[in-house]
Parts: structure tokens; sequence; C-alpha cells
């Protein structure tokens, strides 16, 4: 069955730092994939889609990488504020909806 | 201002008693689903809408049942509540079933 991995430990870092968060998804190939942002007790905000051509996909402080031949899609926060401090989930895109991952929370501590 | 409103936001019941969670969007949005999050499970699809009059099941549809009459609203309606259906309730809205999802606050439905 299809399989979607996050990092359900915490990650830690300092302000400044950049965070990297990984989702990786087995048994099936997802044509694009979208990363969410969630806050306490809130409705996930969408972030940003890149698809399967795209190797690397850039908003300001966000960049997403896809790798189909790894599975993997990494999250990249530069420049990390404590205001990055949420949960991220990713959303492969599968058969015929998206299926999200359960998220990974950052804290970014000043 | 472009948004899903969903009502109520908190909700206890006792076992067995009908509810309806309300949902509507203001965008025109072709697609419309219901989801339901718990922790360690992530979010789980229940119900979905490709448009007027057209619903179908999600992963976890046992428990629920949903309609659209019109485009703008999705109600979610659980004809007998049990326990297990406790949890936080989101519906989202998008272009298509594929494009950025646009969530509602949230529904936390506590069932004792």
């Amino acid at each position: 069955s299809q399989k979607i991995e996050q990092n359900s430990e915490a990650l830690n870092i300092q302000e400044g730092k950049t965070a990297t968060l990984t989702c990786n998804y087995t048994n099936y190939s997802p044509a694009y994939l979208q990363w969410y942002r969630q806050d306490p007790g809130r409705g996930p905000v969408f972030l940003l889609l890149i698809r399967e051509n795209e190797k690397e996909k850039r908003k300001e402080r966000l960049k997403v990488t896809f790798d189909t031949t790894l599975k993997q899609s990494l999250f990249h926060i530069t420049a990390s504020q404590p205001a990055d401090s949420a949960t991220y989930l990713c959303a492969p895109r599968g058969f015929q909806k998206l299926v999200f991952g359960t998220g990974t929370r950052l804290l970014v501590s000043p | 201002e472009a948004q899903v409103t969903q009502n109520p936001r908190y909700l206890i019941t006792v076992t067995g008693k009908k509810l309806t969670v309300t949902c509507s969007q203001n965008m025109n949005h072709e697609y419309m689903s219901w989801y339901r999050q718990d922790p360690g499970l992530g979010l789980r699809q229940i119900y979905y809408s490709m448009n007027v009059e057209v619903t179908d099941k999600g992963d976890v549809p046992e428990g629920y049942k949903v309609s659209r009459k019109e485009k703008r609203n999705f109600p979610l309606i659980l004809e007998s509540p049990s326990p297990n259906q406790t949890s936080l309730y989101f519906c989202a809205s998008s272009i298509d079933r594929g494009t950025e999802q646009f969530f509602g606050p949230g529904t936390r439905l506590t069932v004792l």
C-alpha cells in the first residue's frame, strides 16, 4: 500500500540556521508533491507544489527538492525564525487524490 | 476574503445523537473534501465531492454521510456518533482534486 514517512520526532534548530525536513514515499510514483504548514489547532496552509519533472522549487526562504529515484522530497527553510515553528506536512499526489503524511514538527529557538 | 468556513468550531455531544458539521467555501471551487486528523495518523480523507451532486468515499467513510446540493456547501453528517469519532475535522476545497487545497479552521468534536 502507499506509504508516506515523515520524521515523527520534532526537529529543534537555532534561529538563523537552515531547517531540512524529509518526506519519503513508497509504493507509488506521484506526479507531484505538495507541502503544507500547520499550526496547532488550525487547518493546514499550502506552501509549495513541485512536479515530478522539477528537481527543485523555491519560494522566498523555502526550497523543495523532489527526487523520484530516491522517492524523496526535502523541504528546506533557510535563515529560520521562531515564527517558522509549526508542523510541516508533505502530500504526494496518490491515486486520484493527495495523501498526507503525519508531519514533522519544527521548533526554532531564538 | 477567500475562505472556507466550518461550524461549529467545537462540539461535545453524546453517543447516538445525530449532528451536522457545516462547511462553506466562497471561491467557486469544484472539489471539496472532509478529513479527520488524529494523533499519529495524520489527515485521513472521509468523503470528497468532485462537483454538485457528485460525492464519493475517501479512506475512512464509515459512520459518516455527506451531501453536495450546492457548489459552496458540503456538510458532514454523523447519524449516530460514537466515541471513536472523537477527532479534529477539517473541510477543504480546491479547483480540482490535485491542486492547492484550502482548509477550514477545523471542528473539534468530542463524543462521550
